[in-house]
């Protein structure tokens, strides 16, 4: 079975600049997550759908952090414009909740340098 | 104060030793609890569940206990392998908290030979 896969895998970019992530997850899968994780911290949710609805996007800074879902598959999540503060893993993770209820499954992440 | 707490270590543990941590959450309404493991610059893996009459997988046992809200993961007879970042999850169980999950920061363990 595929993991979750996410492009790209590194990014380097300056304040201010706009940048965008892909999340592909496990087929089958109807919820989905994306996480901001910091160096040293643990994994912040940013944004969880369900199926192309967003369940929760309480922790999600709106002002410049978008995330979208249209067909109910993949995902994109996008910062515009970039802040220092925004460098981290960015991870997306699945869940089949009929099938394990919250186990989650992670991709590789990407990491984002903003200088 | 944090919603899930963790001792952030590093607790470095002899190979073939047992060691232990918590992680404990201020929301007593929390309906679900998790570990997961995170090697250094990997994505986090689920571990085990944490079930209210506490479980074992092998060398690894979780244990809640709600009275003093905290859960517990025991590592037994140490292995290199075992060195990671062990974070908790916590699964909001009030009107507002349904279904949300809060990570710790994580505990660092370092096995030696």
């Amino acid at each position: 079975e595929a993991g979750v896969a996410q492009s790209p895998r590194y990014k380097i970019i300056e304040k201010r600049q706009s940048v965008a992530f892909w999340c592909n997850p496990i087929s089958g899968h109807a919820t989905l997550y994306w996480y901001q994780q910091i160096l040293g911290q643990g994994p912040k949710l940013l944004i969880q759908f369900q199926n192309n609805g967003v369940v929760d996007d309480s922790q999600l800074p709106k002002d410049r952090f978008s995330a979208e879902r249209l067909k109910g598959v993949d995902s994109t999540l996008k910062i515009q414009p970039a802040k220092l503060e925004d460098s981290a893993v960015y991870l997306c993770a699945s869940s089949h909740r009929g099938v394990s209820l919250y186990e989650q499954y992670f991709g590789p992440g990407t990491r984002l340098t903003v200088t | 104060r944090k919603e899930v707490e963790q001792d952030p270590g590093p607790f470095n543990v002899p190979e073939g030793a047992t060691v232990a941590f918590n992680c404990t959450y201020s929301n007593s309404a929390s309906q679900s609890f998790f570990w997961y493991r995170q090697d250094c610059r990997k994505e986090p893996k689920l571990l085990m569940s944490v079930y209210s009459s506490g479980n074992e997988d092998g060398r690894f046992t979780a244990q809640l206990n709600r009275a003093s809200q905290y859960i517990s993961l025991l590592i037994r007879d140490s292995k290199l392998s075992d060195s990671a970042t062990y974070l908790c999850v916590v699964i909001g169980g009030t009107t507002d908290s349904w279904g949300k999950l809060q990570f710790g920061a994580g505990t660092q363990v370092v096995v030696t030979p």
